[in-house]
């Protein structure tokens, strides 16, 4: 067991285009969870999965942004048509029992 | 609807002096409470949580909380500082049903002065 995994750990693109991420979570977790933190804020809520259902999802995500968890496992978050307000750093965390462990990140930067 | 409020958004302390990180939070419905730590360009770490039983919760790295449901508090506090313990410190609630999100602070920069 190694943890959660994320990545990229960097992104740099340019404005307009797509990029996805990928986390992969500690293998028995059940839930996993992304959120985004910018410079100087806690992290914000995205969206949740239960297995590979996708149960809950913040008004923060915008139509641009899916996130997909097939079978269960890894999870990827894509970006469509990047804006530089999506700058920022995309945080996963997988959990069971109230017990969250977050991943490094990868920070986006869009210009 | 929850809310999480962190009074302090920087604290320096001297090296081996005490330190408490206050927080403060509201929600409508029953909550457990999360301290974390993030070291610059990493993840967050778990420090302590409460969900329930005796209201003074220990952690890792000799931080302890303690929840105060009158006051709606959950204060993180260390009685003798490390350089090492120069970081962010973000307190979080999780709604006791549903997605048990967690919903976070703006953070606390906590700088240890040699």
């Amino acid at each position: 067991d190694t943890g959660v995994s994320q990545d990229p750990r960097h992104k740099i693109t340019k404005r307009g285009q797509n990029v996805t991420f990928r986390c992969d979570p500690i293998s028995e977790h059940n839930r996993l969870y992304w959120y985004r933190q910018t410079l100087g804020q806690g992290p914000e809520f995205l969206t949740y999965f239960q297995n590979e259902a996708q149960l809950e999802k913040s008004r923060l995500l915008s139509d641009r942004f899916s996130a997909e968890r097939p079978k269960g496992s890894f999870s990827t978050l894509e970006i469509q048509r990047t804006e530089q307000g999506d700058s920022a750093m995309y945080l996963c965390a997988s959990g069971q029992n109230y017990g969250y462990t977050f991943g490094s990140g990868t920070r986006l930067t869009v210009v | 609807a929850q809310s999480v409020t962190q009074l302090d958004s920087q604290v320096p302390v001297f090296e081996e002096a005490p330190v408490e990180l206050r927080c403060n939070y509201s929600s409508s419905v029953s909550v457990y409470l999360f301290w974390y730590v993030q070291y610059p360009n990493q993840g967050l770490q778990l420090l302590l949580k409460y969900l329930s039983g005796s209201t003074l919760v220990k952690g890792i790295n000799g931080f302890e909380a303690e929840f105060n449901k009158s006051q709606t508090s959950f204060h993180l506090r260390k009685p003798s500082v490390h350089i090492s313990d120069t970081a962010e410190y973000f307190c979080a609630v999780s709604p006791q049903t549903g997605a048990n999100n967690l919903f976070f602070g703006t953070g606390t920069r906590l700088t240890v002065i040699p």
